[in-house]
Order: structure tokens, then sequence, then C-alpha cells
């Protein structure tokens, strides 16, 4: 089944590093989507990707659609500490084929930043 | 973006009770919603996808019968543990679609479940 592995599954940075993690899969996705969820709180979407190749930023946030469709990373710009969080991609699952907008997550990145 | 509210944000109850958990969205109509569940430092895993007056679609290894799922209005969906046993013990969230694209489907805040 599809399955959207994500890494590194967690990481300390210091504040005003540059951050980078990624997801790959063994399907192809048409779609990328990179989410952060804070404690305690449903996921907010930050950047959506629609085309293999697309490069999309959102403030510091910058996210690639790998040529292959089957990645995508995200780099995070000089951090801060509301950056801390866990960071998820997902994708629309291939059941219904696609088309209802299910979506699959991937095991996230926990971003803590040091003091 | 829209907004999406989720009623509880948490709850405890006994082992053996029901719980319904509440997801509205607030200023927008939404054609499907869907339910997930999480685990403790665990990703995010679809239950059901529903759409307004039609029955819920589960995925696989969901029942049923346990997590009854109603989507009576474009701007309600509720979703209800029955008989919870400790095991139900989770954090569900659920989202609202408005439109055709993914990047219009919003998160409520989630609701921490705790089956004692």
């Amino acid at each position: 089944g599809q399955q959207l592995n994500q890494s590194p599954q967690s990481m300390f940075i210091q504040e005003g590093e540059d951050v980078s993690m990624n997801c790959t899969s063994s399907s192809i996705f048409n779609t990328w989507l990179w989410y952060k969820q804070d404690p305690g709180e449903g996921p907010v979407l930050l950047i959506a990707l629609y085309k293999a190749g697309e490069l999309t930023s959102n403030g510091r946030l910058t996210a690639q659609f790998g040529i292959t469709r089957k990645d995508s990373f995200l780099n995070i710009s000089a951090s801060i500490p509301s950056d801390v969080g866990i960071y998820f991609c997902a994708g629309p699952s291939l059941d219904y084929g696609g088309s209802q907008g299910n979506l699959i997550f991937g095991k996230g990145t926990k971003l803590s930043v040091k003091p | 973006g829209a907004v999406v509210s989720q009623h509880p944000s948490r709850v405890i109850c006994k082992s053996g009770t029901s719980v319904k958990i509440e997801c509205r969205s607030l200023d927008f109509q939404a054609t499907t919603m869907f339910w997930y569940r999480q685990f403790p430092k665990q990703s995010l895993m679809l239950m059901a996808t529903s759409n307004e007056g039609s029955k819920a679609t589960y995925e696989q290894g969901v029942e049923k019968d346990k997590f009854l799922i109603n989507h009576a209005s474009l701007t309600l969906s509720t979703l209800t543990v029955t008989s919870a046993h400790p095991e139900d013990s989770s954090f569900y969230i659920c989202s609202a679609k408005s439109g055709n694209f993914y990047t219009e489907a919003f998160f409520g805040q989630g609701t921490r479940l705790t089956v004692v």
C-alpha cells in the first residue's frame, strides 16, 4: 500500500540555522502537502505542491516536488523558536481514485530548537 | 483560512460509555468531512470519509458499529465512539473540505479522548 517515509524523525537545531527534511514514497503522488502540527492541535497546511519539479515558498519555508514524483523536501531558513512542532508530509490516497481528498500522512519530523 | 471547530477539545469517559465528538465548519459549507485518529508520537490515520446526507465510508480495519459517523448537514459531522474502552483513548481530528482541491481542506483542533 501507499506509504510516506519522512526523515529525519526528529532534529534539534540552533536558532538561526536552516533546516531540511524530506519525504519519500515508493508510489507516485500527484500532490504533495506539508503540514505543521503544534502540540494538542490539528495540522495546519504550510505548502501545497501540484507539479513535478515545482518549487514553492511560504515565508521562510520552501518546498519542492521531486521530479520523479516520489519525493518532496521542506526547508526552513533561519529557524526561530516558534518553528518547534511536528512537520508532516501528506499526499492523496489512491483509494477512490484519490478523488475525495482523503490524505495519507508521513510519520512526521519533530523539530525542536535549542534555546 | 477557513475555520473548523471541534468539540469537546478534551473528554474523559468511563469504560463502556459512549462519547460524541462534533466537527463544525464555521464559515463554509463542507461537502466532505474526514475523521482521523492519532496515537501519541504517531501520524494521522484516516478512519472514515463522510459526505453530507450519505453513509460514511470507513477505512479498512475501522469498525463501523464502534465509530458511528453522522454528517447531517453541510456544516456538522459527528463521531460517536460507542462502548468506549481504554484502547480507544487517542487524539481524534476532523477535517472539512469545501471544494475540489486539497488546499481547501481544513483541520479542527482535535479532541483528546481518555477512557478510564
